[in-house]
């Protein structure tokens, strides 16, 4: 079945520092990837996301890239700040449902 | 427009105690889910059910059972609580289960505890 692997599974940075956080996915035919976002006591909310026809994809301080080719797609966030605090989770779509990574929590030390 | 909503948000059980989490929303989704979220497993897929009058099992089925009420609600029933199914639990909905569907909304989750 399908299968997300995602890394690193905590993060920190320094505050104004950049982030990535990869995944590697095994269903070549996924062809939507989405990032979710999880504040502490929260529910996951979708940041961003990236179909198959587009290696990358921006949204002022966050990118996703694709390598379909290579069966793995990264988040960056650029010039972090104390908000960005929160776990991580990238996602593929299967056939019928999305199948999540392990989620990675990410700390902006100021 | 409330989105998905699901209750109760914090429940205690004993084991072998019964329970149903009720999850309804209001943005006239086709498909609906639900997912547990344990600490470092991230969100693991327990039933779907991709249109109404249809259910599947996701990657973690034993122990619960669902019913897709109609198009707006989706319950999930543990029959026979275990200290195993302490979690985290969230209700989400999309548009079409499909693989040109996009955004999953969730639910504000709601934690279980079995003693």
């Amino acid at each position: 079945g399908e299968n997300v692997e995602q890394h690193p599974s905590t993060l920190s940075v320094q505050e104004g520092d950049s982030a990535v956080i990869k995944c590697t996915y095994s269903d070549s035919a996924s062809n939507y990837f989405p990032w979710y976002k999880q504040e502490l006591g929260k529910r996951p909310q979708l940041i961003i996301d990236i179909r198959s026809n587009v290696g990358e994809k921006k949204d002022q301080r966050i990118a996703v890239t694709l390598n379909k080719t290579a069966k793995h797609f990264s988040l960056h966030i650029t010039e972090t700040q104390p908000e960005d605090s929160a776990v991580y989770f990238c996602a593929t779509q299967g056939a019928q449902k999305l199948v999540f990574g392990q989620g990675t929590r990410l700390t902006i030390n100021p | 427009n409330a989105g998905v909503t699901q209750t109760p948000k914090f429940q205690v059980l004993k084991t072998g105690q019964s329970m149903t989490l009720q999850c309804a929303q209001d943005m006239n989704h086709n498909s609906m889910y639900w997912y547990r979220q344990d600490p470092g497993m991230g969100l693991r897929l327990i039933y779907y059910s991709a249109s109404e009058g249809t259910t599947d099992k996701g990657e973690v089925p034993n122990g619960y059972n669902v019913s897709r009420l109609n198009k707006r609600e989706f319950s999930l029933r543990l029959e026979s609580a275990a200290p195993s199914q302490t979690s985290v639990y969230f209700c989400a909905s999309r548009q079409n289960a499909g693989r040109n569907t996009g955004e999953l909304f969730f639910g504000e989750g709601s934690r279980l505890t079995v003693l």
